[in-house]
């Protein structure tokens, strides 16, 4: 079955540390496997694709194939990082949708 | 582009009512989808359209929610009757063509709430 875990629902940390989003998945073929993002009052949005292999806001996440994750991270946490990630796996063909985790909400306090 | 648009922003109906939410996908994209947030089970994909058609509505809860997608630039998802459960936040999003990689642009919500 496909499925994608977010085990943290809630990770806070000070701004200036790291963070690790974590992101786990299940999927028997070749997934394409996202972030998004939902700042206070704002719409729900792509943050970064693994096959983009971008940095975005500073963030990064690499596929680790053989532990199936797909974990989130940041050296120095801001507190404009504080919002809610979602990680998402899609087929890699065409027609098929989105499958999110729950949800992590991240805060990074002073 | 104004990008997805949700209606109402915010919607309070009392349990047996019939409540309809709509959606303009952004021009061009063939796919939308239609979604539930909720604390305790997250974003929940309900059902999504390809070209107007329904590919998947594996996702919707019960026979008191439909949805349709009559054209191009337009859809509705219709719950009757609701009940005090259905109160969530629901997302439309669109993509330019569903899976593949695609980014989905999601709307602002509509938040229901049924007394």
């Amino acid at each position: 079955a496909q499925r994608v875990t977010q085990p943290e629902k809630l990770l806070s940390v000070f701004k200036g540390a790291p963070v690790e989003l974590k992101c786990n998945y299940s999927y028997s073929g070749s997934p394409e496997l996202f972030w998004y993002v939902q700042y206070s009052r704002q719409r729900l949005q792509l943050l970064l694709r693994h096959i983009s292999r971008e940095s975005i806001k500073g963030f990064t996440a690499d596929l680790n194939k053989g532990e199936t994750s797909f974990h989130l991270k940041k050296p120095f946490a801001q507190e404009e990082d504080s919002a809610m990630y979602y990680c998402a796996l899609s087929s890699n063909q065409a027609g098929t949708a989105l499958i999110f985790g729950k949800g992590t909400t991240l805060s990074v306090s002073s | 582009d104004a990008g997805v648009i949700q209606s109402p922003r915010h919607e309070v109906t009392e349990m047996g009512q019939e409540v309809t939410l709509r959606c303009k996908p952004i021009s061009g994209h063939n796919s939308l989808f239609w979604y539930r947030q909720t604390m305790m089970r997250g974003l929940e994909l309900l059902i999504y359209f390809n070209n107007n058609v329904p590919i998947d509505d594996s996702g919707m809860p019960e026979d008191r929610f439909s949805a349709k997608m009559p054209n191009a630039s337009f859809s509705t998802l219709k719950i009757q009757p609701s009940e005090p459960r259905d109160s969530a936040v629901y997302f439309c999003a669109s993509s330019p063509r569903a899976g593949a990689g695609n980014e989905q642009f999601f709307g602002p919500g509509t938040r229901l709430t049924v007394l």
